[in-house]
């Protein structure tokens, strides 16, 4: 059974860095072709693709944020970290993450998702 | 990048009825296009891949067809778990993935 849960702070200031840690199990970061994504979602809006980190260490993000995203995994812990600097109240938004579905043919498919967590960027 | 749109942002329908929600994408995704229901206070879920390929566990009841930039997902006969937020992805190119501002389908 695959599982994946989100933990961190719910509620951020202004201009701090947000770190988001997903925790998965069933599945690992060692298999070829196996990525996991942070995917978000402002309250009633739409789903946004944020990052993408592969299992060989390929490493991508939304262009509108790149400057501020790093993205790593600790393979040994299942552990994939989110790490957004100077946060905005625009960021306020559930934060999901998401198993890819294991592709080496560039097939970005989300099999498996968290939760998420409402985090609120709010002095 | 590729944009997505939906429509319509919201359908009005009767269990039982059957459920047509449209997604254009800004240029040809060929048959890269998945497409994901979201339930009140849940994670989305995959339901199509491949344009019309369901997913594991989804009931027949949904289909999806359409190649290039015109897809469409149909719903058969609307059970009242089937209430929920529709959006469509497109991974042709990326990054980024990008999804629709998805099609709200709630009780008439």
């Amino acid at each position: 059974q695959i599982t994946l849960e989100e933990s961190g702070p719910t509620l951020v200031k202004p201009t701090q860095t947000l770190t988001l840690t997903c925790t998965f199990s069933g599945f690992s970061l060692r298999t070829d072709g196996m990525g996991v994504a942070w995917i978000r979602q402002p309250p009633g809006e739409a789903l946004e693709w944020v990052a993408l980190i592969f299992w060989n260490e390929d490493k991508r993000y939304i262009a509108s944020l790149r400057n501020r995203l790093t993205i790593t995994k600790d393979t040994s812990k299942n552990q994939v970290v989110l790490t957004m600097t100077n946060v905005d109240p625009v960021d306020t938004a559930t934060y999901y993450c998401a198993q890819m579905r294991p592709s080496r043919s560039g097939v970005i498919l989300f099999d498996h998702w968290g939760q998420g967590i409402l985090v609120t960027v709010s002095s | 990048e590729i944009m997505m749109t939906q429509s319509p942002a919201t359908l009005s329908v009767s269990p039982g009825e059957r459920v047509t929600l449209s997604c254009r994408a800004s240029q040809s995704v060929s048959s890269n296009l998945a497409w994901y229901q979201q339930k009140h206070g849940q994670a989305p879920r995959l339901l199509i891949y491949g344009a019309s390929t369901r997913a594991t566990g989804i009931p027949a009841r949904f289909s999806g067809s359409g190649s290039g930039t015109e897809f469409t997902l149909t719903i058969n006969s609307l059970q009242s778990e089937d209430f929920a937020v529709y959006y469509c992805q497109q991974y042709k190119n990326w990054p980024p993935v990008t999804f629709g501002p998805g099609t709200k389908v709630d009780i008439k």
